[in-house]
């Protein structure tokens, strides 16, 4: 397909309640990423999955955040009991290869997630 | 951890100035260094990268060179244009968990015609 793309693209939600983010990426990309990007900030790493696992999940801010992705395909990003600090944008990424190194990283444009 | 350090913005130039962007890093082992560029309303962007000591990475008249013994990777370019103006993310990723990288806080640098 065309580039990565996630949805929604904005979600506004109350504090407490569950979200659910989604990034589909480039057909035939191997590797998915996910970060965080507070406002004004650079970007945190959050996890990334190699085909169907995910061999590092120590940037996962809390319990409350999890991801899977099935089929080396769609990936979700889900956020328990959402609190007013998780505001920020929700960033995907593909590459053909794991890590940087072996590949460049394709972007997607982002979920702003604002909790109230 | 690793970390990465860059210059803080916001900058702002007139058009055909110089640019550098400074970038210093702290890594275990031999990390690859990479610098992503995000332009108005679009999303982030390889500009260009660099997997070894002494490796210069090039695009669009940018330049960075990786520069162990100063554990830097700053990014530079000989005369700057408006289309420039974006926010510049200098990032790494580990040697040994390739699939796991650190940011940069991120540049905003505006040209001015």
């Amino acid at each position: 397909g065309a580039g990565v793309s996630q949805s929604p693209s904005n979600k506004v939600t109350e504090k407490g309640k569950d979200v659910e983010l989604r990034c589909d990426p480039i057909s035939g990309h191997t590797a998915l990423y996910w970060y965080r990007q507070r406002l004004g900030q650079g970007l945190e790493f959050l996890i990334y999955f190699q085909g169907n696992s995910a061999p590092d999940k120590s940037g996962l801010p809390s319990d409350r955040f999890s991801a899977e992705r099935t089929g080396e395909s769609v990936s979700t990003l889900t956020i328990q009991r959402t609190q007013q600090e998780d505001s920020a944008v929700y960033l995907c990424a593909s590459s053909l290869v794991t890590g940087l190194s072996g590949g460049e990283q394709y972007f997607g444009p982002g979920t702003r997630l604002t909790v109230t | 951890g690793n970390s990465v350090t860059q210059m803080e913005g916001p900058v702002t130039l007139s058009e055909e100035a110089f640019l550098t962007i400074n970038c210093t890093y702290t890594a275990t082992g031999y990390p690859s260094l990479f610098w992503y560029v995000q332009y108005p309303g679009e999303g982030l962007q390889l500009l260009l990268k660099a997997t070894k000591a002494d490796d210069k990475g090039s695009n669009k008249g940018f330049e960075a060179t990786y520069r162990k013994e100063t554990t830097s990777f700053h990014l530079e370019k000989g005369s700057v244009q408006v289309s420039d103006s974006a926010v510049y993310f200098c990032a790494l990723s580990e040697a040994t968990n390739a699939g796991k990288s650190t940011f940069g806080d991120g540049t905003t640098l505006t040209v001015k015609p």
